[in-house]
C-alpha cells in the first residue's frame, strides 16, 4: 500500500506570494492533518480535515487555510507569505479522526520564503 | 499544558534494550499516549500508542504507569537504525480538540 505523498517536496517562494501544498493520504484513510515543523517551534498542529470538513484547528493565523476533497486528498494554502513561514510542512493521514488511531506522515514539503 | 516531559537526549549501546521515559502528569482519563520517532530528513513515524494497559507491537513496547502520569517506551534490542528523535505525545481526546501535541522529544543515539 502506498504511503502518504506530498507535492512538491521543495518550494522556494518570495515574501508576499501565496503557496498551495498537496497531500494524498494512504488509500482508505479519510482523515488528514497538517503540521508545521521549524527548528525554533518544533512540530505544531495546523488543522485536521475529515469528510471535506475542518474538524480541528491549531493556533495559526488566518493566512493558513486548507481543504479536503471528496477523494480525501487535501491541500493547504498559505497566503501573503512571511519569512517566518519557512518550514517543513507535514501531512499525516489516519483511517478516521480521533486520537485513538495512529497517524502516518508523509515526507513533507520544505518551503523556503526569501 | 498538553505537552509532555522527556529527557533531551539519551545514549544506548547497539543490541541492548532502551528505556525511554516520559512524564505526562496532567493527562486526563481519555487521553491516549502516542510515541512517534523522526529520523533525519524524514517525516515522523508512528511507533506505538496506548490508553491504560501496556502495549506491544513489532517495533516496541509501551509500559504505562498505573496512575497514567508517566510511561516508558521500550526498544527491546536497539539497532543503529533506531537512532532518531522520539516524541512522547499526550493525545487530547476531548471531542473537537483531538490532536497530537508534539514536545521537543528525546534524541536517541545508538553507540555501535
Amino acid at each position: 500500500k502506498a504511503g502518504v505523498t506530498q507535492t512538491p517536496r521543495y518550494l522556494i517562494k518570495t515574501r508576499g506570494q501565496q503557496v498551495t501544498l498537496s497531500c494524498s493520504p494512504i488509500s482508505g484513510h479519510r482523515s488528514v492533518s497538517w503540521y508545521q515543523q521549524t527548528p525554533g517551534q518544533g512540530l505544531q498542529f495546523l488543522f485536521e480535515y475529515f469528510s471535506e470538513t475542518q474538524r480541528n484547528k491549531g493556533n495559526f493565523p488566518g493566512r493558513f487555510s486548507g481543504r479536503q476533497f471528496s477523494n480525501s486528498r487535501s491541500e493547504m494554502n498559505v497566503s501573503t507569505l512571511e519569512l517566518g513561514d519557512s518550514a517543513l510542512y507535514l501531512c499525516a493521514s489516519s483511517l478516521v479522526p480521533g486520537t485513538g488511531y495512529e497517524q502516518y506522515f508523509g515526507p513533507g514539503t520544505r518551503l523556503t520564503v526569501t | 499544558d498538553a505537552k509532555t516531559t522527556q529527557p533531551n537526549s539519551m545514549e544506548s549501546n547497539e543490541e541492548e534494550p532502551v528505556h525511554l521515559p516520559c512524564n505526562h502528569s496532567t493527562i486526563s482519563g481519555t487521553d491516549y499516549i502516542h510515541w512517534y520517532r523522526q529520523l533525519p530528513s524524514q517525516g515522523p513515524e508512528y511507533v506505538i500508542h496506548g490508553l491504560t494497559s501496556n502495549v506491544n507491537n513489532r517495533m516496541a513496547s509501551l509500559a504505562i504507569a498505573e496512575d497514567r502520569k508517566s510511561s516508558t517506551l521500550i526498544l527491546h534490542r536497539a539497532t543503529l537504525r533506531d537512532a532518531a528523535v522520539y516524541y512522547c505525545i499526550r493525545a487530547l481526546a476531548n471531542f473537537g480538540n483531538e490532536k497530537l501535541t508534539f514536545g521537543t522529544g528525546t534524541r536517541l543515539t545508538i553507540i555501535p
